[in-house]
């Protein structure tokens, strides 16, 4: 099956910096990406939905400023938490489409942050 | 908008038993339905799905999940559970033809396989 790889699979980051996920599909081209966040013994929640070459489309209640994702490539996609704090501690996870009527979400394996 | 109820947040069974874990689901339109299972740590992996044609899917270890139109479910089964399968197993529906990929996960189940 396709395979999407997630990095980093763990980040400890101080309060107030950046940090960038990166999602890559390695053995297919990615139309869209998708960026998911998981909370402490609770579902996954999407943020929002990146097609390559356009601009995100974020949920409602996710702040644009503070969670910043780029498709610039069509096989990568990058999270940016911007000026990271206590309360973005989570498991992030993305995943990956080529298009299609019937085509699956192909998920990375997750990176857990976690802001000291 | 759809959302995904799983109505046991926890199911501990013994190994060589039967499970069921349930998910119920609403939608205002035609709808795709997942199984995902998660281990400690790892990503989510699909496990199962359902897409069009026989209600009853299948998957390569023993799992199957049956779409019920009717009663808006979508539960999984397993006739005889392994220690292996304990894990946090996932629900999820994209809306047809217009939104693949994009999922609404349900709570979550964990299930814990005892010896």
């Amino acid at each position: 099956g396709a395979v999407v790889s997630q990095h980093p699979s763990r980040v400890i980051c101080k309060s107030g910096t950046s940090v960038k996920i990166e999602c890559r599909s390695l053995d297919f081209q990615a139309t869209t990406m998708f960026w998911y966040r998981q909370f402490p013994k609770k579902s996954l929640m999407l943020m929002a939905t990146s097609n390559e070459g356009s601009k995100a489309t974020y949920e409602q209640g996710v702040e644009k400023d503070k969670f910043l994702i780029n498709h610039a490539s069509l096989t990568l996609s990058t999270l940016t938490v911007t000026s990271a704090h206590p309360e973005d501690s989570s498991f992030y996870i993305c995943s990956a489409t080529y298009g299609g009527m019937n085509t699956e979400a192909f998920f990375g394996q997750g990176t857990r942050l976690t802001v000291v | 908008a759809q959302s995904v109820t799983q109505l046991d947040s926890q199911v501990p069974v013994f190994e060589e038993a039967p499970v069921e874990l349930r998910c119920n689901y609403s939608s205002s339109v035609s709808v795709y339905l997942f199984w995902y299972v998660q281990y400690p740590n790892q990503g989510l992996q699909l496990l199962l799905k359902y897409l069009s044609g026989s209600t009853l899917v299948e998957s390569i270890n023993g799992f199957e999940a049956e779409f019920n139109k009717s009663q808006t479910s979508f539960h999984l089964r397993k006739p005889s559970v392994h220690i292996s399968d304990t894990a946090e197993y996932f629900c999820a529906v994209s809306e047809g033809l217009t939104s693949y990929g994009k999922l609404t996960f349900g709570q979550g189940t964990i299930l814990t396989v005892h010896p």
